[in-house]
């Protein structure tokens, strides 16, 4: 299994440009997630999903669009990309409910804004 | 919703030493508590975790504890080791729910 796979692993954009960041896994995850990682905090939620057709915010959506037509994919859409959007970008899926709901975490896209 | 603290947010221990982290959670409906590593560059990745009907889990030198009651869990880690120098972060999340909530992170760094 390749589990969760981002893609582009690294993007450079210019201020105003918009880009989907990609996000797929083939373990039939229903609960799906993006955060952001910034230096010294942590990782902040910014959209998640509990299944096909669903999707909420989290702590940092401004800026930020989701989308969940199918169970394998959750694309993050940047509308107009700031600087204040630099930063690494992790997607991650778990199971609900079961005994152990581990997150799995993507590779990570390397997002600057200049 | 759910807020996670973490403490602290750096630690630096001699090669042989315990490491200690520790994390506090607000809602009382959060019921798993996993512990993640993050080497420099790389993804999160599961080292432990815990639920919320379990006091203590160990896994060879790391160890967990959760007090439900005073709402905070600990990541124990014995004779450390210059590899387990990292990130690590904890995090608390409603098995129900669909996201989890991370805390600031520590940095550990584990001198030779």
């Amino acid at each position: 299994n390749a589990g969760v796979t981002q893609t582009p692993k690294f993007q450079v954009l210019k201020t105003g440009q918009s880009m989907t960041l990609q996000c797929a896994q083939d373990m039939n995850h229903e609960y799906m997630s993006w955060y952001r990682q910034d230096p010294g905090m942590g990782l902040r939620l910014i959209h998640y999903s509990v299944g096909a057709g669903i999707t909420d915010q989290g702590e940092v959506p401004n800026g930020y669009n989701v989308s969940r037509s199918t169970t394998e994919d959750f694309p993050l859409r940047l509308l107009s990309a700031a600087p204040s959007q630099t930063s690494v970008y992790f997607c991650a899926s778990r199971p609900p409910g079961t005994a152990r709901t581990e997150a799995f975490f993507g590779q990570g896209t390397r997002l600057t804004v200049v | 919703g759910e807020n996670v603290e973490q403490h602290p947010s750096t630690l630096s221990v001699q090669e042989g030493d315990s490491a200690v982290i520790k994390c506090t959670y607000s809602d009382s409906a959060s019921n798993y508590f996993p512990w993640y590593k993050q080497e420099l560059g790389k993804r999160p990745q599961l080292i432990i975790d815990i639920r919320s009907n379990v006091g203590e889990k160990k896994d060879q030198r790391i160890a967990v504890t959760l007090n439900k009651t005073a709402k905070h869990f600990s990541l124990h880690i014995t004779e450390t080791q210059p590899e387990d120098s990292a990130v690590y972060f904890c995090a608390a999340s409603n098995t129900n729910a669909g996201k989890s909530t991370f805390g600031d992170g520590t940095t550990l760094t584990v001198k030779p």
